[in-house]
């Protein structure tokens, strides 16, 4: 089946360590996207890439960083900058960026602070 | 840049009656509407979208209206059952970005 996985479902931080968030697709997409939920919230862009090894910052960047060597994966660190991560992290993919691109989302990983 | 809102925020129905969602939009230049439910626990999925040369699209129990006039989309759900029971997101997307509404919790009492 394809579709997108995230890993883990559930993930802990203490003070003052990064954590990364992973996602890889088998969809054959070119664009992948990293989006914040939080309650009561829609959802918010922290970063997408168009294309292997290009990766563009979304409304909501800092704190977080991303990298996009491989076109199934791209992975999410949230580092110690960000104040408030305690969130739910959602990754998705499209096609191509742009136009009526349906995007196709994962389950979501749920990060808390120690 | 796009704005997107949703109404109402929850919503609770019987059993068999409808639902009606509603989204306006602020950028004249969105061409692209989708409609994602997001149960507990997981990830958004798509349950129908509409293209801006499109005034309705009907899926089963579940159709879309746009009306680009008024930049305004609904999503109506015919005979709901329990199972209808999600959060439901509206979005609007221009060729370069997609907006999100901030969602709508739907309730479907037996």
């Amino acid at each position: 089946d394809g579709g997108i996985t995230q890993s883990p479902k559930y993930l802990f931080r203490k003070e003052g360590q990064n954590v990364t968030l992973s996602c890889e697709q088998n969809l054959n997409h070119d664009a992948m996207y990293w989006y914040r939920q939080d309650p009561g919230q829609g959802l918010r862009l922290i970063y997408y890439s168009q294309i292997v090894n290009d990766f563009q910052k979304g409304d909501i960047a800092e704190g977080y960083s991303v990298s996009r060597e491989k076109k199934e994966s791209f992975p999410l660190t949230v580092t110690s900058a960000q104040k408030n991560p305690t969130a739910f992290y959602l990754c998705a993919s499209s096609e191509s960026r742009g136009g009526d691109q349906p995007q196709h989302f994962g389950d979501g990983t749920r990060l808390s602070i120690l | 840049g796009e704005n997107v809102e949703q109404h109402p925020s929850t919503l609770s129905v019987q059993e068999g009656d409808s639902a009606v969602i509603k989204c306006t939009y602020s950028d004249s230049a969105s061409n692209y509407f989708p409609w994602y439910k997001q149960e507990l626990g997981k990830g958004p999925q798509l349950i129908i979208d509409i293209r801006s040369n499109v005034g309705e699209k009907k899926d089963q129990r579940i159709a879309v209206t746009l009306n680009k006039t008024a930049k305004h989309f609904s999503l109506h759900i015919t005979e709901t059952q329990p199972e209808d029971s999600a959060v439901y997101f509206c979005a609007a997307s221009t060729y370069f970005d997609m907006r999100f509404g901030a969602g709508t919790r739907l309730t479907v009492k037996p």
